[in-house]
Order: structure tokens, then C-alpha cells, then sequence
């Protein structure tokens, strides 16, 4: 069965620094998704990649596709405090993702944003 | 937050009695899924329905059933309810055109 890690799987940066967060999978990629989640919380829908090379971003967070690495990264630029939460990668298990596959989840990076 | 909604947000419950998570959508969409959240163990997919009583299981499903005799609706029942099954319970709906993946607010259960 298909696995996701995410790295790291704590983070503390400085309010303003950039960071980036990695999330690798144990198979091959039909489409990566990420989430932000506040504790106790609902998972809130960041972005979703399907293609090889695809990048995304909303506001100050940037997220890439490297297929061949099977893995995701999510880049947030100037940090802030309203960053801070739990970020958590999902992956499709099959192509195409607009499908009814099944999806499995990294076990989320918490992040923290220090003033 | 694509009209989810999920009841009841909280419940608890002893062991042994049967309990239903209901899960609407407003939206008419296709694709549905339970999943849990358990520290240490991340989302896991319990069940999930492609259509209109069309459902498979996920890799956690023992103890569970699901039904879904409308669109709408997706409903997730516990049987006999026991201990392990205490945790923090999803709906998502998955859209048709671009299979962006949607999250409820989470329905949160303890079983004493």
C-alpha cells in the first residue's frame, strides 16, 4: 500500500523566515493535495497538483510536483502567524484523480510561527 | 467549505450502543468519504461511496457500515460502539470536474 512521510514533522521558524515542507511517497503520484489544519479542527483545502512539474500557489504558499522524486513540497514565503497549524499532504492512489480512488495521508507537519 | 455538513458535532456514548454520524451536502456531488483522525495514526479512510447506494470499504472499515440512500446523504453507523472506536470523524466530498478533495468540520466521539 502506498505510504506518504512529511518533513519535517515539527517546525518552529521565526515570524518572517521562509520554510518549506516535504511530504514523499512510496509509489508513484496521481495527484498530491494538501490541507492546513487548526488543532481541534477541520482540514481546510489548500491545493491540489496532478501533473509532474506543476506548481500552485494561493497568497504566500507555493506548492510543486516532482513525479520522478515522487514527491511534494509546500514553500510558504514571509511567514506569519496565521500560518501556523498542522499541514498535511494527501495522495491519490491511481490516475486519474477526479476519480473514486482512495486516498492516503501523511501523518502532518505542526507547524509554529514565533513572533 | 463546499456545504458540508456533519452531525452531530460531538457525541458521547457508551459501549456496547449503536451510533450514526450523518453527513449532507448541498451540492449534489458524487464522490463521499469517511475518515478518521487518531494521533500517531494521521486520516484513514474507513468507507467511501461513489454513488447513490454505491459504497466500498476503506482500509479501516471493520465495526463500521455505511449507507447512502440519497445523493445527499452519507451515513456512518458503529454497530456496537467500543473504545477504539473514540475519535475525531470526516466527511469529505470529492468534485466531479477538478477532484479537489473537501473536508466537514469533523464530528467528535468518545466512547466510555
Amino acid at each position: 500500500s502506498q505510504e506518504l512521510e512529511q518533513s519535517p514533522q515539527s517546525l518552529i521558524v521565526q515570524e518572517g523566515k521562509n520554510l518549506t515542507i516535504n511530504c514523499t511517497s512510496s509509489k508513484t503520484l496521481y495527484g498530491l493535495y494538501w490541507y492546513k489544519q487548526k488543532y481541534g479542527e477541520g482540514l481546510i483545502f489548500l491545493m491540489m497538483l496532478q501533473k509532474g512539474g506543476e506548481e500552485k500557489s494561493h497568497e504566500k504558499i507555493t506548492a510543486k510536483l516532482d513525479e520522478k522524486k515522487q514527491q511534494s513540497s509546500l514553500h510558504i514565503t514571509a511567514s506569519q502567524p496565521s500560518h501556523a497549524g498542522i499541514y498535511l499532504c494527501g495522495a491519490a492512489n491511481r490516475s486519474p484523480p477526479q476519480g473514486a480512488q482512495k486516498l492516503v495521508f501523511g501523518q502532518g507537519t505542526r507547524l509554529t510561527i514565533n513572533p | 467549505d463546499a456545504g458540508i455538513t456533519q452531525s452531530p458535532r460531538h457525541k458521547v456514548t457508551e459501549t456496547g450502543t449503536p451510533v450514526t454520524l450523518r453527513c449532507h451536502q448541498t451540492e449534489n456531488h458524487r464522490y463521499m468519504y469517511w475518515y478518521r483522525q487518531d494521533p500517531g495514526h494521521g486520516l484513514r479512510l474507513i468507507h467511501y461511496s461513489y454513488g447513490v447506494k454505491d459504497t466500498d470499504k476503506g482500509e479501516v472499515s471493520d465495526g463500521y457500515s455505511v449507507s447512502r440512500s440519497k445523493t445527499e446523504d452519507f451515513l456512518l453507523t458503529l454497530e456496537s460502539a467500543t473504545s477504539s472506536q473514540t475519535s475525531v470523524y470526516f466527511c469529505a466530498i470529492k468534485t466531479w470536474g477538478t477532484g479537489e478533495l473537501f473536508f466537514g468540520e469533523g464530528s467528535r466521539l468518545t466512547v466510555l
